[in-house]
């Protein structure tokens, strides 16, 4: 399996702060990698897949990148709606796996 | 606009067979690009793929769980559908179903119902 190893656990922000996510692969997994923000209670919504396209209607202030096995997400300036968790998923090959979330709280 | 919902029950003895159902609505489950998932989430705990499906009733599972899982689909109810044999206590977790966006991302998801298994 391929194992997602996603740094840090915890992020302490202020609203209006540049943040990044980075989440490592163990092995090659081409550009496919998906981004989650998950809310309490709430399923999952899709932010970002194959590394760096924008889904429909996320704000612009999310964005994606890659170099190698490690992929970055990264929030240009942190909205109060932005607190919440986070998941990285790669799709490369079965079985899917996640990383473990990073939940972003405000400091 | 696409949306999708788990039913089931919300309470299963230990040994026995966890069983859910993913009605989706707003569009066709039978559409060649879409393949249907389940996720689940154990309380407190990060996400772990369990299986997919794809209208033909072509099926990839999660090692970790093949020998219990069996995912299904009737396309005449648009519906698929997770049995989960044997259950014991670590399969205690929130349950989603999602769909498989073109590119292989999960782009709508089911709300989730919580599965208790306990005596």
């Amino acid at each position: 399996d391929i194992q997602m190893t996603q740094s840090p656990s915890t992020l302490s922000a202020s609203v209006g702060d540049r943040v990044s996510i980075t989440c490592r692969a163990s092995q090659s997994i081409s550009s496919w990698l998906a981004w989650y923000q998950q809310k309490p209670g709430k399923a999952p919504k899709l932010l970002i897949y194959k590394a760096s396209t924008l889904e429909s209607g996320v704000p612009s202030r999310f964005s994606g990148s890659e170099s190698g096995t490690e992929f970055t997400l990264t929030i240009s300036s942190l909205q109060p709606d932005d607190f919440a968790t986070y998941y990285c998923q790669q799709y490369n090959s079965f079985p899917y796996t996640f990383g473990q979330g990073t939940k972003l709280e405000i400091k | 606009q696409l949306q999708l919902q788990e039913s089931g029950p919300g309470l299963v003895k230990p040994s026995e067979t966890l069983s859910l159902t993913c009605t989706v609505s707003g569009g066709s489950i039978s559409r060649s690009d879409y393949y249907w998932g389940w996720i689940r989430q154990p309380p407190g705990k990060g996400l772990e793929w369990i299986g997919n499906i794809y209208y033909s009733g072509s099926t990839y599972y999660n090692p970790s769980l093949k020998s219990r899982v069996t995912i299904s689909v009737d396309t005449s109810k648009n519906q698929f559908s997770l049995k989960v044999n044997s259950v014991t206590a670590a399969d205690t977790a929130v349950y989603f179903c999602a769909k498989m966006h073109s590119s292989g991302a999960f782009d709508s998801w089911g709300q989730g119902t919580l599965v208790t298994v306990s005596s």
